[in-house]
C-alpha cells in the first residue's frame, strides 16, 4: 500500500517555542494532504487542506496563523505550530491524497506533541 | 457540517467470535472507508467501497457500501487478538474533499 511517513514521532518543546511537523508521501504523488488533531480517544478532526502550491485551507476555528502550513512539493507538506502553548499537545496526524488509487487517502504514523 | 454515526462506540468480545459495525449518514457519500487504528498510531486503511451496493473482502474482513449512500457496515470474522483496537468509519463526497469520519468503534478482544 501507499506509504506517508511523518517527522518527528514525537516532540517535547517549551511553551512559547515553535515546532515543525513535516508529512511526506513515500511512493506517491499527493497534490493534497490534510491535516487532523486527535485528542485521547476521540476521533480524528480536520484542521486544514493543503493543495501543492496554493494556500491552505483551514477549518473554522483553526487558527491559520499559529498552525503554518506549507506545501512545496507534491511529496512534502509541513505544519508548524508557532508560539506553542500546553494547550496544543495533541496529536498530529496527516493523510495524503493519492489520485492514482481512486483518492484513497493514507494516513501518516502521526506526531505527538508536547508542549510544557 | 456532515456527521456520522457510528456504532457501537465499544464492544468486548470472545477471541473467534464474529464482529458488525456500521455507520449512517444524513447525506449521501459516494465513497466509504474503512480504517483501523492501533494506540499512537496512523490510521491504516481496510476497505475502500466505491459503488452503491458493493460488497468487499479483505481477509477476514466484509464491507458493504449501502444501497442508499448513506451507510455502510464493516464486519470482521472469527476475530483474533491483534483485531483489538479503534475501528472508524469515514464518507468522501468527491475526489479531494475531506473525509467524514465516524467516531469510532474500540473494539476489545479476550482471548
Amino acid at each position: 500500500g501507499a506509504v506517508v511517513s511523518q517527522h518527528p514521532s514525537r516532540v517535547i518543546c517549551k511553551s512559547g517555542t515553535s515546532v515543525k511537523i513535516e508529512c511526506r508521501s513515500l511512493d506517491f504523488q499527493a497534490t493534497t494532504m490534510f491535516w487532523y488533531r486527535q485528542f485521547p480517544k476521540q476521533s480524528l478532526m480536520l484542521m486544514a487542506t493543503s493543495n501543492e502550491g496554493s494556500k491552505a485551507t483551514y477549518e473554522q476555528g483553526v487558527e491559520k496563523d499559529k498552525f503554518l502550513i506549507n506545501h512545496a512539493s507534491l511529496t512534502l507538506s509541513t505544519l508548524t505550530v508557532t508560539s506553542a502553548h500546553p494547550e496544543d499537545s495533541s496529536f498530529y496526524i496527516c493523510s495524503a491524497l493519492s489520485r492514482a488509487r481512486s483518492y484513497e487517502q493514507y494516513f501518516g504514523p502521526g506526531t505527538r506533541l508536547t508542549v510544557t | 457540517g456532515q456527521q456520522l454515526n457510528q456504532s457501537p462506540q465499544s464492544m468486548f468480545i470472545q477471541e473467534g467470535e464474529d464482529v458488525s459495525m456500521n455507520c449512517t449518514s444524513s447525506s449521501i457519500f459516494n465513497t466509504w472507508l474503512w480504517y483501523k487504528q492501533d494506540p499512537g498510531e496512523g490510521p491504516v486503511l481496510l476497505i475502500a467501497l466505491y459503488k452503491a451496493g458493493e460488497l468487499t473482502s479483505n481477509g477476514r474482513l466484509t464491507a458493504q457500501f449501502g444501497i442508499t449512500r448513506k451507510d455502510s457496515f464493516l464486519n470482521i470474522s472469527a476475530s483474533i487478538p491483534s483485531d483489538v483496537g479503534i475501528y472508524f468509519c469515514a464518507g468522501l463526497v468527491s475526489g479531494n474533499t475531506p473525509l467524514v469520519f465516524g467516531k469510532g468503534t474500540r473494539l476489545s478482544v479476550i482471548a
